[in-house]
């Protein structure tokens, strides 16, 4: 139980573009999902905290206009890039907090590799 | 900020040898937790221990939570070559995780 997909799971995009990463959440319902960003051997940075039926809060310096994230049910969250550069390339992790258990723990989607040429 | 910090950055153990991995942080926190993560890949969570517990098994796991210290440590024991992987702790503090740099545990067949 407790799994969580992300699509796609690769994708090469041009710049000037934008792009947009699925989140699922398969066999539990989350009223918050995260999204974070990592780069080459480095730690996971939250970027933004999306809850089902509001508006996401994002962290500081994250631009809320360049990474629009929806969480239109309680399964699925979506993140936006917008006019990528190449400088967005990283590895995008989701993860999601079970609604009905309320439990601290985290599940985390495999991630997607965005790389803009 | 809160995050936490791993140590050893890398390590490089023998199979069957067990791996010690220290985090600290700086500021309270409801939990810490650790988790795995193969190159490439999503994280895999593998233990949570409250800020109230002072140790916590699962498995070949044992976490330790000094929070005096602010400080925890994760053990694995009779470590496999399929445990090769980064480890990273996260601290817990209003619903959200900030994760240390991490640690590359290195297990040789």
């Amino acid at each position: 139980g407790a799994v969580v997909s992300q699509h796609p799971s690769r994708v090469i995009c041009k710049s000037g573009t934008s792009v947009k990463i699925e989140c699922r959440s398969l066999d539990f319902q989350a009223t918050t999902m995260f999204w974070y960003r990592q780069f080459p051997k480095q730690s996971l940075m939250l970027m933004a905290t999306s809850n089902e039926g509001s508006k996401a809060t994002y962290e500081q310096g994250v631009e809320k206009d360049k990474f629009l994230i929806n969480h239109a049910s309680l399964t699925l969250s979506t993140l936006t890039v917008t006019s990528a550069h190449p400088e967005d390339s990283s590895f995008y992790i989701c993860s999601a907090r079970d609604h009905e258990t309320r439990s601290y723990e985290q599940y985390f989607g495999p991630g997607t590799r965005l790389t803009v040429t | 900020s809160q995050q936490g910090e791993e140590d050893p950055q890398a390590l490089s153990i023998q199979e069957g040898e067990n791996a010690t991995m220290n985090c600290s942080y700086k500021t309270s926190i409801n939990n810490l937790q650790w988790y795995r993560q193969n190159s490439g890949r999503g994280l895999v969570h593998l233990i949570l221990i409250r800020s109230n517990e002072r140790e916590k098994h699962s498995g070949r796991l044992r976490v330790t939570l000094d929070t005096s210290k602010k400080s925890s440590s994760l053990l694995i024991t009779a470590s496999r070559a399929a445990d090769t992987a980064s480890y990273f702790c996260a601290t817990g503090a209003n619903s959200k995780l900030t994760f240390g740099k991490g640690i590359t545990l290195s297990v040789r067949p």
